[in-house]
């Protein structure tokens, strides 16, 4: 049972460079999110989506884009990648009123 | 939007020690989770306690909803305990969880 999966595990741009974030989960979960965590923070919302072809903004979606491909996989996309973008992303899942889980983070250095 | 503050922000402790995390949440929540980053980075599910107590182990947590704040308390601390603790909220009427800033605990032998 894999649970939620990110890749890849790391990566590293150049500026203005773009790239997608790929998560798939097996739990048949309906939710799935996507964070990014920056260093001496707690994790931030970056987009999510309650059920398949429905997304919705977080507290941080400027520079992103997302896609819900279907219930398994929920993908993010930097279109130019940016400095201020270099962090850990993590993705998450869950049915409804019940606990997130997360992926082992994608760390994403911007140069 | 909500508040969500943890305290301490670090601590260290010896190997055997008890200690006690704290979350305070400034709204009304539906649900509330307390996550273990362990020093690979890896987030580890420990409770989801909108209310009440729990206990896993060495470890309870305790949700007081009406009072906005949760404890997390870790009994006869060990090594692999290190790393840093998350509190994470779930507002009423939301699905989006907001995280504290994280505690940070240092378990020495």
């Amino acid at each position: 049972n894999a649970g939620v999966t990110q890749t890849p595990k790391f990566q590293v741009l150049k500026t203005g460079q773009s790239m997608t974030l790929q998560c798939a989960q097996d739990m048949n979960h309906n939710s799935m999110y996507w964070y990014r965590q920056d260093p001496g923070m707690g994790l931030r919302l970056i987009y999510y989506s309650a059920s398949e072809g429905t997304t919705d903004k977080g507290e941080v979606p400027n520079g992103y884009n997302v896609s819900r491909l279907n219930k398994r996989e929920f993908s993010l996309r930097l279109e130019s990648a940016a400095p201020s973008q270099t962090s850990v992303y993590f993705c998450a899942s869950r049915f409804l009123n019940q606990p997130q889980h997360f992926g082992d983070g994608t760390r994403l250095s911007i140069l | 939007g909500i508040q969500v503050e943890q305290s301490p922000p670090d601590l260290i402790l010896q190997e055997g020690a008890n200690s006690t995390l704290r979350c305070n949440f400034s709204d009304s929540v539906n649900n509330l989770q307390w996550f273990h980053q362990n020093p690979w980075g890896q987030l580890i599910n420990l409770f989801y306690i909108p209310s009440g107590t729990k206990q896993n182990g060495r470890l309870s947590a305790t949700t007081v909803a009406t009072e906005r704040y949760s404890l997390l308390y870790i009994s006869s601390s060990q090594t692999t305990d290190s790393g840093v603790y998350f509190c994470a909220v779930e507002p009423g009427g939301s699905e989006k969880l907001v995280f504290g800033k994280g505690m940070k605990l240092t378990v020495n032998p």
